[in-house]
């Protein structure tokens, strides 16, 4: 069985500082990991993924994640916070060798930028 | 490209009444999946399929029926909706079953 755990519920910065979202995994496969954001009132869009090819992924808006299998963790981070990066954001993984290729999400970081 | 759509995007409904959200893709996918997401609990997987005319049950599959007749569309009813239903829900569709894709959302409430 597969299950994610984002260790902040809420992470508050302020603008132009660093921002680091935290997420550890569990996989009895090899799993495909995400990084979803969710803006208020929206749907959710992909930030970036890991598909077993370069741990260090890159993703839009300047989001990266780093793929660490000794420590099943997948941590998202940015060099400098904007205001528009305020959102919810979702650690995702999926059963890549299983039939049924569902997602499982961790329960969500509120991402909050101060001015 | 329109995507991953739904319909509708708000319902209101009362205890007992029933109704079909539709979310229709136009990336010639073969998965296709319901989620529901409540406060402080991500999404979780009410079914899915696998492609047309083939379905299954998700992690939360109680009180909700679905159909995949044409592989663009995924149908997800409530035969007699309960406030537990109440939730925001989010159709998505996948290629290969990797990255997916998601709609806007319905959020329904039952009263």
């Amino acid at each position: 069985a597969q299950s994610v755990t984002q260790l902040d519920s809420h992470v508050s910065v302020s603008e132009g500082t660093p921002v680091l979202l935290r997420c550890n995994y569990s996989s009895s496969y090899s799993p495909s990991l995400f990084w979803y954001v969710q803006h208020p009132n929206k749907g959710l869009q992909l930030l970036l993924k890991y598909t077993s090819a370069a741990t260090l992924v890159k993703g839009i808006n300047g989001f990266e994640a780093e793929f660490k299998k000794s420590e099943t963790s997948f941590h998202l981070t940015k060099p400098s916070a904007h205001m528009s990066d305020a959102a919810e954001y979702f650690c995702v993984v999926s059963e890549r060798d299983t039939g049924r290729r569902a997602l499982t999400f961790g329960s969500g970081t509120r991402l909050q930028v101060q001015p | 490209n329109a995507g991953v759509t739904q319909t509708p995007k708000f319902r209101v409904l009362k205890t007992g009444q029933s109704m079909t959200l539709l979310c229709a893709q136009d990336m010639n996918h073969e998965y296709m999946y319901w989620y529901r997401q409540d406060p402080g609990m991500g999404l979780r997987l009410i079914h899915y399929s696998v492609g047309e005319g083939t379905t299954a049950k998700g992690e939360v599959p109680d009180g909700y029926n679905v159909s995949r007749l044409k592989k663009q569309n995924f149908l997800l009813g409530l035969e007699s909706a309960a406030p537990s239903q109440t939730s925001v829900y989010f159709c998505a569709s996948s290629f290969r079953g990797d990255e997916q894709f998601f709609g806007p959302g319905t959020r329904l409430t039952v009263l």
